[in-house]
């Protein structure tokens, strides 16, 4: 399969740990990114490879892997970082792309 | 600092064409392939394609065959997308996005500001 499949919304308390996560057959054999959107904004990438973050990128952004799902955590989530959350990797030949259906975060 | 500029929105009726454009400095522009990507109003992420800026050679994904073209003009530095015969459901904002894509993982590390392109009568 060439999909990637994500939870539609996930909540966190101001302060505590949350955990979004990516399933699909190609995690298997290549690892996701991460990109965050906040409304009326292009996507910005936060996650990526292994566990890799961009410059600027607050370091309670994680990642990890583990079979066919990839893991986005955040640690101790702060107000700004409620938003979209998206994955994306290639597709199981290697030769395509494909986006999760993204996650919704709220921060309460 | 690498930037991607994309030009402004757009209004068209049913049938007609447009041509987005991503202008990208701050980086060699044939050392990165270019990504275009989808947002309907409300929805998530959809990979359109890429176009290999060295070659030209483009690849689409499945749903954004025939109607939809990416070109270059490297001599600007520019990539365009264009879409023909256009359907309301064309509506979205379209993004570019650079790629870096090495052994086990591909990531879009910079992207445009989105261009909205409206399909109405």
């Amino acid at each position: 399969s060439s999909e990637l499949t994500q939870d539609p919304a996930v909540s966190v308390a101001l302060g505590q740990t949350v955990r979004i996560t990516c399933q699909g057959d190609s995690l298997r054999s290549y690892y996701a990114s991460w990109y965050q959107q906040k409304p009326g904004q292009a996507p910005v990438l936060v996650i990526y490879g292994k566990n890799n973050r961009p410059s600027g990128i607050p370091d309670r952004f994680s990642g990890s892997s583990s079979g066919n799902t990839a893991s986005l955590t955040i640690t101790g989530a702060q107000a700004e970082d409620e938003a979209d959350y998206y994955c994306n990797s290639r597709d199981s030949s290697g030769n395509l792309v494909v986006f999760g259906g993204g996650t919704k975060l709220t921060v309460l | 600092q690498v930037q991607l500029v994309q030009s402004g929105s757009e209004l068209k009726k049913p049938g007609a064409s447009v041509k987005v454009s991503c202008k990208a400095s701050g980086y060699t522009f044939t050392s990165y392939a270019m990504n275009w990507v989808r947002q309907a109003p409300g929805q998530g992420l959809e990979w359109m394609g890429w176009i290999n800026t060295n070659t030209g050679n483009p690849t689409y994904a499945q749903g954004f065959t025939g109607r939809f073209v990416f070109s270059l003009d490297t001599s600007v530095s520019t990539a365009y997308l264009q879409i023909s015969s256009l359907k309301a459901e064309d509506t979205a904002v379209y993004y570019c996005a650079r790629a870096v894509c090495t052994n086990g993982v591909c990531r879009f590390d910079y992207w445009g500001q989105g261009t909205l392109v409206t399909v109405s009568s």
